[in-house]
Protein backbone atom coordinates (compact mmCIF):
# COMPACT_ATOMS: atom_id res chain seq x y z
CA UNK A 1 0.00 0.00 0.00
CA UNK A 2 1.12 3.45 -0.73
CA UNK A 3 1.56 5.62 2.32
CA UNK A 4 0.59 9.56 1.83
CA UNK A 5 2.32 12.04 3.08
CA UNK A 6 1.20 16.08 3.79
CA UNK A 7 1.41 18.77 5.68
CA UNK A 8 -0.93 18.81 8.48
CA UNK A 9 -2.10 22.77 8.04
CA UNK A 10 -1.52 25.12 5.68
CA UNK A 11 -2.70 29.09 5.96
CA UNK A 12 -3.84 31.58 3.44
CA UNK A 13 -5.58 34.74 2.40
CA UNK A 14 -8.71 34.85 -0.39
CA UNK A 15 -7.30 35.50 -3.91
CA UNK A 16 -3.93 33.08 -3.48
CA UNK A 17 -3.22 30.70 -5.21
CA UNK A 18 -2.43 27.42 -2.73
CA UNK A 19 -0.73 24.20 -3.56
CA UNK A 20 -0.68 21.59 -1.41
CA UNK A 21 1.99 18.58 -2.01
CA UNK A 22 1.28 15.03 -1.22
CA UNK A 23 4.83 12.82 -1.18
CA UNK A 24 3.99 8.78 -1.67
CA UNK A 25 7.68 7.59 -2.22
CA UNK A 26 6.08 4.18 -2.89
CA UNK A 27 3.63 3.96 -5.53
CA UNK A 28 2.78 1.51 -7.59
CA UNK A 29 2.11 1.19 -11.50
CA UNK A 30 -1.25 0.95 -11.44
CA UNK A 31 -1.91 3.82 -8.94
CA UNK A 32 -3.89 6.77 -9.72
CA UNK A 33 -3.68 9.92 -7.50
CA UNK A 34 -7.12 11.17 -6.19
CA UNK A 35 -7.62 14.55 -4.23
CA UNK A 36 -10.53 14.86 -1.96
CA UNK A 37 -11.67 17.88 0.29
CA UNK A 38 -13.74 17.21 3.56
CA UNK A 39 -16.18 19.79 5.20
CA UNK A 40 -16.94 19.47 8.88
CA UNK A 41 -19.62 16.80 9.12
CA UNK A 42 -19.58 15.98 5.82
CA UNK A 43 -17.97 13.33 3.73
CA UNK A 44 -15.26 13.46 1.90
CA UNK A 45 -15.79 14.96 -2.28
CA UNK A 46 -13.90 14.06 -5.11
CA UNK A 47 -11.61 17.07 -6.15
CA UNK A 48 -9.36 15.68 -8.74
CA UNK A 49 -7.29 12.66 -10.33
CA UNK A 50 -4.86 12.01 -12.15
CA UNK A 51 -1.92 9.18 -13.24
CA UNK A 52 1.07 11.72 -14.69
CA UNK A 53 1.81 14.90 -15.95
CA UNK A 54 -1.35 17.60 -15.19
CA UNK A 55 -4.67 17.42 -14.54
CA UNK A 56 -7.28 20.64 -15.07
CA UNK A 57 -11.03 21.09 -14.11
CA UNK A 58 -13.14 23.80 -12.75
CA UNK A 59 -12.49 23.92 -9.56
CA UNK A 60 -8.16 22.69 -9.48
CA UNK A 61 -5.16 21.41 -11.08
CA UNK A 62 -2.88 18.46 -9.97
CA UNK A 63 0.74 18.07 -10.92
CA UNK A 64 2.21 14.95 -11.44
CA UNK A 65 5.76 14.76 -11.63
CA UNK A 66 7.37 11.75 -14.33
CA UNK A 67 8.41 9.88 -11.33
CA UNK A 68 5.38 10.11 -9.43
CA UNK A 69 6.45 9.97 -5.99
CA UNK A 70 4.83 13.04 -5.47
CA UNK A 71 1.70 15.20 -6.29
CA UNK A 72 0.37 19.06 -5.92
CA UNK A 73 -2.56 20.13 -5.47
CA UNK A 74 -3.35 23.57 -6.97
CA UNK A 75 -6.13 25.60 -6.29
CA UNK A 76 -6.60 28.91 -7.79
CA UNK A 77 -8.02 31.80 -6.05
CA UNK A 78 -9.34 30.49 -3.00
CA UNK A 79 -11.54 31.72 -0.73
CA UNK A 80 -13.28 31.45 2.38
CA UNK A 81 -15.23 28.14 1.32
CA UNK A 82 -12.34 26.40 0.42
CA UNK A 83 -11.50 26.22 4.20
CA UNK A 84 -11.47 22.41 4.23
CA UNK A 85 -9.26 19.34 5.12
CA UNK A 86 -7.48 18.01 1.74
CA UNK A 87 -6.60 14.42 1.46
CA UNK A 88 -4.09 12.89 -1.14
CA UNK A 89 -5.39 9.23 -1.95
CA UNK A 90 -3.10 7.52 -3.86
CA UNK A 91 -4.28 3.60 -5.45
CA UNK A 92 -6.41 1.66 -7.44
CA UNK A 93 -9.61 -0.41 -8.06
CA UNK A 94 -9.63 -3.51 -6.77
CA UNK A 95 -7.49 -2.34 -3.79
CA UNK A 96 -7.63 -1.32 -0.26
CA UNK A 97 -7.42 2.80 -0.41
CA UNK A 98 -6.17 4.07 2.55
CA UNK A 99 -6.64 7.67 3.35
CA UNK A 100 -3.65 9.72 5.19
CA UNK A 101 -4.12 12.14 8.23
CA UNK A 102 -5.20 14.87 5.23
CA UNK A 103 -4.19 18.76 5.38
CA UNK A 104 -6.41 21.30 6.81
CA UNK A 105 -6.18 24.26 5.15
CA UNK A 106 -7.74 27.83 6.62
CA UNK A 107 -8.52 30.50 4.25
CA UNK A 108 -8.66 34.25 6.09
CA UNK A 109 -10.49 37.40 4.82
CA UNK B 1 -29.37 10.60 -9.77
CA UNK B 2 -29.14 9.44 -5.63
CA UNK B 3 -25.89 9.29 -4.11
CA UNK B 4 -24.46 7.33 -1.30
CA UNK B 5 -27.12 6.72 1.41
CA UNK B 6 -25.97 5.78 5.44
CA UNK B 7 -28.56 5.47 8.36
CA UNK B 8 -29.55 6.82 10.61
CA UNK B 9 -27.31 10.10 10.47
CA UNK B 10 -26.65 10.06 14.23
CA UNK B 11 -26.91 6.99 16.74
CA UNK B 12 -26.57 7.32 20.47
CA UNK B 13 -26.19 3.89 22.53
CA UNK B 14 -25.33 2.88 25.63
CA UNK B 15 -21.96 0.85 26.14
CA UNK B 16 -22.17 -2.74 25.39
CA UNK B 17 -25.20 -2.39 23.13
CA UNK B 18 -25.48 -3.71 19.45
CA UNK B 19 -25.53 -1.23 16.58
CA UNK B 20 -26.25 -1.90 13.21
CA UNK B 21 -25.24 0.84 10.60
CA UNK B 22 -26.55 0.76 7.11
CA UNK B 23 -25.03 1.88 3.53
CA UNK B 24 -27.13 2.30 0.64
CA UNK B 25 -24.52 2.64 -2.19
CA UNK B 26 -25.23 4.63 -5.56
CA UNK B 27 -26.60 1.99 -8.25
CA UNK B 28 -24.28 -0.15 -10.22
CA UNK B 29 -21.57 0.53 -8.08
CA UNK B 30 -20.11 -3.06 -7.25
CA UNK B 31 -16.89 -1.43 -4.63
CA UNK B 32 -17.92 -0.43 -1.61
CA UNK B 33 -16.29 0.79 1.37
CA UNK B 34 -16.34 1.63 4.87
CA UNK B 35 -14.26 3.98 7.06
CA UNK B 36 -14.11 5.44 10.64
CA UNK B 37 -13.44 8.76 11.62
CA UNK B 38 -12.83 10.26 15.14
CA UNK B 39 -12.98 13.82 15.85
CA UNK B 40 -10.17 15.47 13.80
CA UNK B 41 -8.81 12.67 12.65
CA UNK B 42 -8.16 11.05 9.60
CA UNK B 43 -10.07 8.49 8.20
CA UNK B 44 -9.49 4.67 9.45
CA UNK B 45 -10.48 2.07 6.72
CA UNK B 46 -12.15 -0.94 7.52
CA UNK B 47 -13.48 -2.97 5.45
CA UNK B 48 -13.84 -3.16 1.96
CA UNK B 49 -16.70 -5.11 -0.41
CA UNK B 50 -16.10 -5.86 -4.03
CA UNK B 51 -18.32 -7.23 -6.71
CA UNK B 52 -18.94 -10.87 -5.29
CA UNK B 53 -15.06 -11.77 -3.72
CA UNK B 54 -14.15 -11.87 -0.15
CA UNK B 55 -14.17 -9.13 1.38
CA UNK B 56 -10.74 -7.30 2.59
CA UNK B 57 -11.46 -7.43 6.61
CA UNK B 58 -8.00 -6.22 7.37
CA UNK B 59 -9.38 -2.89 8.53
CA UNK B 60 -11.83 -4.03 11.32
CA UNK B 61 -10.15 -3.00 14.40
CA UNK B 62 -11.57 -6.28 16.45
CA UNK B 63 -13.96 -9.39 15.57
CA UNK B 64 -16.63 -6.76 17.70
CA UNK B 65 -16.79 -5.80 14.23
CA UNK B 66 -18.62 -7.12 11.16
CA UNK B 67 -20.37 -6.15 7.84
CA UNK B 68 -22.24 -7.27 5.26
CA UNK B 69 -23.22 -6.93 1.70
CA UNK B 70 -26.32 -8.72 0.27
CA UNK B 71 -26.62 -9.03 -2.57
CA UNK B 72 -24.30 -6.72 -3.94
CA UNK B 73 -25.81 -3.53 -3.07
CA UNK B 74 -26.86 -2.25 0.49
CA UNK B 75 -24.06 -3.28 3.14
CA UNK B 76 -24.43 -2.97 7.04
CA UNK B 77 -22.18 -2.61 9.34
CA UNK B 78 -22.28 -4.12 12.47
CA UNK B 79 -20.74 -3.15 16.02
CA UNK B 80 -21.56 -5.53 19.04
CA UNK B 81 -20.83 -4.85 22.87
CA UNK B 82 -20.18 -0.87 21.71
CA UNK B 83 -17.08 0.46 24.16
CA UNK B 84 -16.77 4.33 24.47
CA UNK B 85 -14.28 4.31 21.79
CA UNK B 86 -16.07 3.17 18.83
CA UNK B 87 -17.62 6.60 19.33
CA UNK B 88 -17.05 8.05 15.48
CA UNK B 89 -18.28 8.73 12.27
CA UNK B 90 -18.70 5.74 9.89
CA UNK B 91 -18.37 6.27 6.20
CA UNK B 92 -19.50 4.86 3.41
CA UNK B 93 -18.53 5.09 0.23
CA UNK B 94 -19.16 3.06 -3.08
CA UNK B 95 -17.65 3.36 -6.82
CA UNK B 96 -18.04 1.88 -9.71
CA UNK B 97 -15.33 -1.00 -11.49
CA UNK B 98 -15.56 -0.81 -15.20
CA UNK B 99 -12.72 -1.71 -16.76
CA UNK B 100 -10.23 0.93 -17.29
CA UNK B 101 -12.23 3.03 -15.04
CA UNK B 102 -10.58 3.89 -11.99
CA UNK B 103 -13.90 5.75 -10.83
CA UNK B 104 -13.34 7.70 -7.42
CA UNK B 105 -15.09 7.18 -4.03
CA UNK B 106 -18.30 8.73 -3.42
CA UNK B 107 -18.76 9.31 -0.21
CA UNK B 108 -21.91 9.09 1.91
CA UNK B 109 -22.26 12.24 4.50
CA UNK B 110 -21.72 9.65 7.58
CA UNK B 111 -23.11 8.16 10.49
CA UNK B 112 -22.12 9.60 13.98
CA UNK B 113 -22.25 7.30 16.77
CA UNK B 114 -22.19 8.25 20.16
CA UNK B 115 -21.53 5.44 22.93
CA UNK B 116 -22.48 6.65 26.07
Amino acid sequence: LAKTTQPISMDSYEGQEVNITCSHNNIATNDYITWYQQFPSQGPRFIIQGYKTKVTNEVASLFIPADRKSSTLSLPRVSLSDTAVYYCLVGALGSTLTFGKGTMLLVSP
Amino acid sequence: GAGVSQSPSNKVTEKGKDVELRCDPISGHTALYWYRQSLGQGLEFLIYFQGNSAPDKSGLPSDRFSAERTGGSVSTLTIQRTQQEDSAVYLCASSSDRAFDNSPLHFGNGTRLTVT
